[in-house]
């Protein structure tokens, strides 16, 4: 399969803390992208990686790539209620995103 | 900021009856995409289009689907003969050009009865 993977599936944690989640994948990529999808929403653009890129950071997050390892990690920290979502990774190639299955993360309070 | 719209929200369709679904993407984009999520599972890629033409479908995109850019604005998928298993969300959306992220809408809910 060409799809990312995430892992954990599901994760909770208390407000004010830090949340990672990881991608794997099987094949080539020109770049990741990292998505959030609140319940019954659209899916909204987080952050891209370039295949040459090793570090991004966007605000509370931090996204790795590690070609090697064919493998990302998305790290929201001081997380908060509003960041209570489902997370996807997706491996882009010229024509399309192949996405994996998500991590659904809950921020308790 | 722009934003990708998606009309209907909701649609109710009696199955074996068509179906259209619109997309306004991003007005400077040149790639546009069909993707749908059945309820609890994976988003699925349907349809990449470009130049005026499909670029890549998926297997899931058969005889029955097809896609149209009838003029500047718009991005239409439409479902000739509806089933039940074509219930899900369908998300439009688009990008600027190579190596740049995709701009989703909020997705047309379509219920096959």
């Amino acid at each position: 399969s060409q799809q990312g993977e995430e892992d954990p599936q599901a994760l909770s944690i208390q407000e004010g803390e830090n949340a990672t989640m990881n991608c794997s994948y099987k094949t080539s990529i020109n770049n990741l992208q990292w998505y959030r999808q609140n319940s019954g929403r659209g899916l909204v653009h987080l952050i891209l990686i370039r295949s040459n890129e090793r570090e991004k950071h966007s605000g509370r997050l931090r996204v790795t790539l590690d070609t090697s390892k064919k493998s990302s990690s998305l790290l929201i920290t001081a997380s908060r209620a509003a960041d209570t979502a489902s997370y996807f990774c997706a491996r882009a190639n010229d024509y399309k995103l192949s996405f994996g299955a998500g991590t659904t993360v809950t921020v308790r309070a | 900021e722009p934003e990708v719209t998606q009309t209907p929200s909701h649609q109710v369709t009696q199955m074996g009856q068509e179906v259209i679904l619109r997309c306004v993407p991003i007005s400077n984009h040149l790639y546009f995409y069909w993707y749908r999520q059945i309820l609890g599972q994976k988003v699925e890629f349907l349809v990449s289009f470009y130049n005026n033409e499909i670029s890549e479908k998926s297997e899931i995109f058969d005889d029955q689907f097809s896609v149209e850019r009838p003029d500047g604005s718009n991005f239409t998928l439409k479902i000739r003969s509806t089933k039940l298993e074509d219930s899900a969300m369908y998300f439009c959306a688009s990008r600027w050009g190579s190596d740049q992220p995709q701009h989703f809408g909020d997705g047309t809910r379509l219920s096959i009865l």
